[in-house]
């Protein structure tokens, strides 16, 4: 199957600063990735959709100045946590979606951010 | 809305069958899909249907839909310790963005004893 990759894997930062955490797909271009964080124990919420070449979709309730996206090419989305406070830490994981015939979205390994 | 429901935990010995349930409340659903989730690790798709059918099988697994009732089984033949992980069903919803997200159940823990 088709290979999304992440990175960096987990990071550890101090509150204030800013990280950011990159999404490939590396062997299909995906023009459309999404972006979903997940608290220990609890489902995947949905945070955004990125579409090659235009701005983001946010889902109800995520700042998008906060979490900003930029989907440059078929291949790399980018998601920048701005100012980062401790309540920000989570696992973020991306996917994208192939536009095979059932829509299949092939998921990232995930992002640890932890932070202090 | 659209709401997806599962059990929390299960717990399985090594060799028996495995049912994961799933209920979900919008019938306009397209696809629904299995997701396998081991600690700490990304979503490995197990398994999808079609809304317009009732069962496939592969391997050892097998989906049930009750379109009816809205009712999405997993079953997992033969158990194994490997099994034990996170299992989430998941559909698609046709959106007028044409956004085509997944929406999450809440996950069941499936815990395969030795």
């Amino acid at each position: 199957g088709a290979v999304v990759s992440q990175h960096p894997s987990w990071v550890i930062c101090k509150s204030g600063t800013s990280v950011k955490i990159e999404c490939r797909s590396l062997d299909f271009q995906a023009t459309t990735m999404f972006w979903y964080r997940q608290f220990p124990k609890q489902s995947l919420m949905l945070m955004a959709t990125s579409n090659e070449g235009s701005k983001a979709t946010y889902e109800q309730g995520v700042e998008k100045d906060k979490f900003l996206i930029n989907h440059a090419s078929l291949t790399l989305s980018t998601l920048t946590v701005t100012s980062a406070h401790p309540e920000d830490s989570s696992f973020y994981i991306c996917s994208a979606r192939s536009g095979g015939a059932y829509n299949e979205q092939f998921f990232g390994p995930g992002t640890r951010l932890t932070v202090l | 809305g659209e709401d997806v429901e599962q059990s929390l935990f299960l717990s399985v010995r090594e060799g028996d069958s495995s049912v994961i349930n799933c209920t979900y409340t919008d019938s306009s659903s397209t696809y629904l899909y299995w997701y396998k989730q081991e600690p700490g690790a990304g979503l490995q798709l197990l398994t999808y249907i079609f809304s317009n059918m009732d069962m496939k099988q592969d391997q050892r697994l097998t989906v049930l839909l009750n379109k009816k009732d809205k009712h999405l089984s997993l079953r997992i033949a033969d158990t194994q310790t490997g099994d034990s992980a996170i299992y989430f069903c998941a559909e698609i919803l046709p959106s007028p963005a044409g956004r085509r997200a997944l929406t999450f159940g809440s996950g069941t823990r499936l815990q395969v004893q030795p």
